[in-house]
């Protein structure tokens, strides 16, 4: 596609689901990543992945979060029995190769746990 | 730990003036890049700027240049002749070796124009 592309952009769920966000690269971008930025924040890395393999995992913040790129290209973060911190906006982006390459954001999807 | 600090909450600037947003950083590393994004409210982030620490030249695109002082740990953004499409957040951002696909971001500066 012409950019970075995540659905959905708003996300409302309750206390205790899970949830799944999408992230659709840039057609080609080797590297993906994702980041949390809560209200009034930056954003903060979560994870980060070179094709189908997640080469750093360190930011995801506990066992309730997951993400996945099993064909190299669209990722899905899941996230389970989700709690009321983990409202944020979750931002994916992508680059070509990874290393100091510039890295092209999407929209970001908007997660509220009620 | 590599950390970024802006210390500008918010901004306000009349139309067609100048402003300029300051950042600053902390790194052991000596090769490193910075960053200056753009977030308006579609939450989109757009990259502004970048500077890549080796070169002494501060870089410019159009109405966007940066004051990097490199001995300083500064990276401040200058915007001349401010227009409205110019409100929104600005992120300064670092990406520095080891970790050299992780941007470490500020906490941002919400820039206002007044018409």
């Amino acid at each position: 596609g012409a950019g970075v592309s995540q659905t959905p952009s708003n996300k409302v769920t309750e206390k205790g689901k899970y949830v799944e966000l999408r992230c659709d690269p840039i057609s080609g971008h080797t590297a993906l990543y994702w980041y949390r930025q809560s209200l009034g924040q930056g954003p903060e890395f979560l994870i980060y992945f070179q094709g189908t393999g997640a080469a750093d995992d360190s930011g995801l913040p506990n066992d309730r979060f997951f993400a996945v790129r099993p064909e190299g290209s669209v990722s899905t973060l899941k996230i389970q029995r989700t709690e009321r911190g983990d409202s944020a906006v979750y931002l994916c982006a992508s680059s070509s190769q990874g290393q100091d390459t510039e890295a092209f954001f999407g929209q970001g999807t908007r997660l509220t746990v009620v | 730990a590599q950390t970024v600090t802006q210390s500008q909450p918010e901004m306000s600037v009349q139309e067609a003036e100048t402003v300029t947003l300051s950042c600053t950083y902390d790194t052991s590393e000596s090769d490193y890049y910075l960053f200056w994004y753009k977030q308006p409210p579609s939450r989109q982030m757009i990259l502004v700027i970048r500077q890549e620490a080796y070169k002494q030249q501060n870089a410019t695109e159009n109405r966007f240049s940066v004051n990097f002082q490199k001995a300083a740990k500064s990276f401040s953004l200058k915007i001349s002749d401010s227009q409205l499409g110019d409100a929104a957040m600005y992120f300064c951002a670092l990406l520095a070796s080891p970790l050299g696909y992780q941007l470490i971001w500020g906490a941002g500066t919400k820039l206002i124009i007044k018409p």
